[in-house]
């Protein structure tokens, strides 16, 4: 079944560098590869996906790369901002449609 | 839209007893739902998925006897945590997938087992 392995587990930046979050997913047959950033206590919310087509996604300061051959995707978040600061989970599907979570990443931003 | 509605958003009860969780898709149907629970300071761990009008698939490890699933309409899946002991304090969310979208998540309920 899908095994989604995150790293690192914390990562702390200077507020305006850049931050880089790697998962990597065992089943070849996945093909949608969201990012989730989470609050405590409130669901995870979207904030980027990638789908297996592509290899690169910018919204704005986040972006997302999958490299299918070696089965892992990054989020890249720049310039970063104290608000950014919070738990990111990647998450790949056990296809056809579990949706199983890397184990998180825990990112603070220092003014 | 795609919005699922999760109730309670937080429960204290005693050991011993059951507790019900609902979620509720209130703009599409959804013949699947996911259910997850997150310790504090972990990830969000699959337990169970529920199909409407038909038997519950669980996770390896999850006790199917203990986390009730049922999915008895498009819109509606429960979860009842029975007989609850402290350990089984924890926050359960659920998701269902909309196609072409990705997934949504309700918006969480906060067990305690006191």
């Amino acid at each position: 079944g899908e095994n989604v392995e995150q790293h690192p587990s914390t990562l702390s930046v200077q507020e305006g560098d850049s931050a880089v979050i790697k998962c990597t997913y065992s089943d070849s047959a996945s093909n949608y590869f969201p990012w989730y950033k989470q609050e405590l206590g409130k669901r995870p919310q979207l904030i980027i996906d990638i789908r297996s087509n592509v290899g690169e996604k910018k919204d704005q300061r986040i972006a997302v790369t999958l490299n299918k051959t070696a089965k892992h995707f990054s989020l890249h978040i720049t310039e970063t901002q104290p608000e950014d600061s919070a738990v990111y989970f990647c998450a790949a599907p056990k296809v056809p449609d579990k949706l199983i979570f890397g184990t998180g990443t825990r990112l603070q931003v220092f003014p | 839209g795609a919005v699922v509605s999760q109730h309670p958003s937080w429960v204290i009860c005693k050991s011993g007893t059951s507790v019900k969780i609902e979620c509720r898709s209130l703009d599409f149907q959804a013949t699947t739902m996911f259910w997850y629970r997150q310790f504090p300071k972990q990830s969000l761990m699959l337990m169970a998925t529920s199909n409407e009008g038909s038997k519950a698939t669980y996770e390896q490890g999850v006790e199917k006897d203990k986390f009730l699933i049922n999915h008895a309409s498009l819109t509606l899946s429960t979860l009842t945590v029975t007989s609850a002991h402290p350990e089984d304090s924890s926050f359960y969310i659920c998701s269902a997938e909309i196609r072409t979208y990705g997934y949504t998540f309700g918006s969480g309920t906060r067990l305690t087992v006191v």
